[in-house]
């Protein structure tokens, strides 16, 4: 059983438009928590990171959010571009090793 | 400074040819991995590397081997290709040191293989 879910699995979204991806997890210990972004035919990139002590972070329009007690967290894309077009993984790291746990990704889709 | 960088780009096999898929790092990282990607499911970690000269299983080994000789390169073979082993393959690699457990891991483009 995957121990970071995500969703939706995908979205459409009109570019200017606001949208929020979701991540739950049970991975134990935490350490931190990560959204990275992946377009098209290209690696992963990191977006944000969070600890336990954090529970907001922004980069640009992004912004994440955490809530270490209930164990979720959530990506908010403000204004929409049509090069947030992309697929957004939530990755959680234990504390215990430096190992982590992937969510399958929410495809993000930007229509002009 | 190129990042993590991934060789080849493409590659189509047959069942039970053999291949390496090179990796490289120009940032003077410790740690090394090798995931694979398939549709509707996270990465999974494959083989990993804390250091030259050592490697380490992930969740997924099987059918896989790895060798870590330069720090800067992590390579991973295929002995005998499988059709299950159809993936796209992603390299990644961290600094390591005290802080390993806050270090972002850095993603090479990415090799998509097929195995027939």
């Amino acid at each position: 059983k995957n121990q970071v879910e995500q969703s939706p699995q995908s979205l459409i979204i009109l570019e200017g438009k606001n949208c929020t991806l979701q991540c739950n997890y049970t991975v134990s210990p935490f350490s931190n928590l990560r959204w990275y972004k992946q377009d098209t035919g290209r690696g992963p990139v990191s977006l944000t990171i969070m600890t336990f002590s954090e529970n907001t972070k922004s980069n640009g329009r992004y912004t994440a959010t955490l809530d270490a007690d209930t164990k979720q967290s959530s990506l908010h894309i403000t204004a929409s571009q049509l090069s947030d077009s992309a697929s957004y993984i939530c990755v959680v790291s234990r504390s215990n090793d430096y190992k982590l746990s992937f969510g399958a990704g929410t495809t993000v889709t930007v229509r002009a | 400074n190129a990042g993590v960088t991934q060789t080849p780009k493409f590659r189509v096999l047959k069942t039970g040819q053999s291949m390496t898929l090179l990796c490289a790092q120009d940032m003077n990282h410790e740690y090394m991995y090798w995931y694979r990607q398939d549709p509707g499911m996270g990465l999974r970690l494959i083989h990993y590397s804390v250091g030259e000269g050592t490697t380490a299983k992930g969740e997924v080994p099987d059918g896989y081997n790895v060798s870590r000789l330069k720090k800067q390169n992590f390579l991973l073979g295929l002995e005998s290709a499988a059709p299950s082993q159809t993936s796209v393959y992603f390299c990644a690699s961290s600094p390591g040191g005290v802080l390993k457990l806050y270090n972002e891991q850095f993603f090479g483009p990415g090799t998509r293989l097929t195995v027939l």
